[in-house]
């Protein structure tokens, strides 16, 4: 079955520390999308990607990178110059316009 | 800026009422507007409305866009406990080059 994989989907990190969340999809989309979500703030865009080799920043892209080097993998680190980063984190992709977004299951990060 | 606003933010109800969810736009360039259920992990499509889609039904939901009040309800007739969720709305019309703004979402309970 097509679809988007999100590993881990528990991740805890030190003070100090960046850690790398996976997102690999294999449903031949262009485009990836990375967002972040806290509690009664909905969903904010980090980074995303329309095409291989190529990502622009999104609302809160401070203290995080991506890498976009195949179609199937946007893996997003987050470094320790991200101040808050506990949350839980989406990864989406999309067909093509007016098709929407296909989520992943998420990562839940938490800073202990 | 844009902005897309949910309400309400949370909502309680029992099995067999039916719920209006209300969500409000303020964007440059309307192009759709979506409608996703998260009930733990990914949020999962329902609708997407265009300005040549403005209703659409799917069982006990519809939803209903209304571009002259910009904004769109989604409906759930004869609610069940399963229908307890999240729900989220998503704007694509920003001035930006990416796509979708995200409101707070709703959280609806139903209890039996």
């Amino acid at each position: 079955d097509g679809g988007i994989t999100q590993s881990p989907k528990y991740l805890f990190r030190k003070e100090g520390q960046n850690v790398t969340l996976s997102c690999e999809q294999n449903l031949n989309h262009d485009a990836m999308y990375w967002y972040r979500q806290d509690p009664g703030q909905g969903l904010r865009l980090i980074y995303y990607s329309q095409i291989v080799n190529d990502f622009q920043k999104g609302d809160i892209a401070e203290g995080y990178s991506v890498s976009r080097e195949k179609k199937e993998s946007f893996p997003l680190t987050v470094t320790s110059a991200q101040k808050n980063p506990t949350a839980f984190y989406l990864c989406a992709t999309e067909k093509g316009p007016f098709y929407g977004y296909t989520f992943g299951s998420g990562t839940r990060l938490t800073v202990v | 800026e844009d902005k897309v606003v949910q309400s309400p933010l949370s909502l309680v109800v029992h099995e067999g009422d039916t719920v209006t969810l209300n969500c409000s736009y303020e964007v440059t360039n309307f192009r759709s507007l979506l409608w996703y259920k998260q009930e733990k992990k990914a949020p999962t499509f329902l609708f997407m409305l265009t300005s040549s889609g403005i209703e659409k039904k799917s069982g006990r939901l519809s939803s209903i866009l209304d571009k002259k009040e910009l904004s769109s309800i989604l409906n759930i007739t004869a609610t069940q406990t399963g229908d307890s969720a999240i729900y989220l709305c998503a704007v694509d019309g920003g001035s930006g080059t990416y796509k979708y703004i995200f409101g707070t979402g709703t959280r609806l309970k139903v209890l039996a």
